[in-house]
């Protein structure tokens, strides 16, 4: 089967820095997906990994080990705007992209 | 604006009903997905069409269908409408359909009374 693991709920300081897991058990992998969502909104891109390593983009920065089935997204400088929903999904192969329940982020002052 | 349009943005409807959601992909994608996203269930694969045909399927209902034009617009079909089909819908699409980025729609809410 295929399972995506992230945590339900998160809160962070603005300004702060905040790390996002996820944890996922599929049949086969050809890369790992993080996509921001606020409510009500449609998904859009944030990273792709697909070696094992870290992947920076300005102030998001995505981690992939392949050996552990792991990866997490790291945002700092936090932002108001930045709360939204954090969604983790992987392309197995057999299926485009499963995803992630997704992880909401509150951001406070 | 990520280029890919859906029609329409609300839909309310009956049980029993069906109804007809619209997609077109960004300009050059020819690759379209459709998803489901309710509130405890986050975002479920539907079904995927890539230059018209189908490529790949999700945990679609025999009561939904779809299918892709030649002119690579797609519509998701969902009849014998139930309370639980409320959702939104998204639509996406990308480039090659291989473990390439999608770009998504902004959604469709389908809601069953």
């Amino acid at each position: 089967g295929q399972n995506i693991d992230q945590p339900t709920e998160m809160t962070a300081t603005e300004g702060a820095i905040v790390q996002i897991n996820c944890t996922y058990q599929t049949s086969g992998f050809n890369g790992l997906f993080w996509y921001q969502q606020h409510a009500g909104e449609a998904p859009t891109f944030l990273s792709y990994n697909v070696l094992d390593g870290l992947e920076e983009k300005g102030r998001f920065s995505s981690f992939l080990s392949r050996s552990k089935g792991y990866s997490y997204l790291l945002l700092k400088e936090l932002q108001m705007k930045d709360s939204a929903s954090y969604l983790c999904a992987v392309n197995s192969g057999n299926t485009p992209l499963v995803f992630g329940k997704g992880t909401r982020l509150s951001v406070i002052a | 604006d990520s280029g890919v349009t859906q029609t329409p943005k609300h839909l309310i409807t009956a049980t029993g009903q069906r109804v007809t959601l619209r997609c077109s992909p960004r300009s050059g994608d020819l690759s379209v997905y459709w998803y489901q996203q309710s509130l405890d269930q986050g975002l479920q694969f539907l079904i995927q069409y890539y230059n018209g045909e189908e490529r790949a399927k999700g945990n679609i209902l025999e009561r939904f269908s779809a299918q892709q034009f030649p002119d690579l617009h797609s519509e998701l079909n969902l009849s014998s409408l139930e309370l639980g089909d409320s959702a939104l819908y998204f639509c996406a699409s990308s480039v090659a359909g291989l473990a390439d980025e999608q770009y998504f729609g902004p959604g469709t809410r389908l809601t069953v009374t």
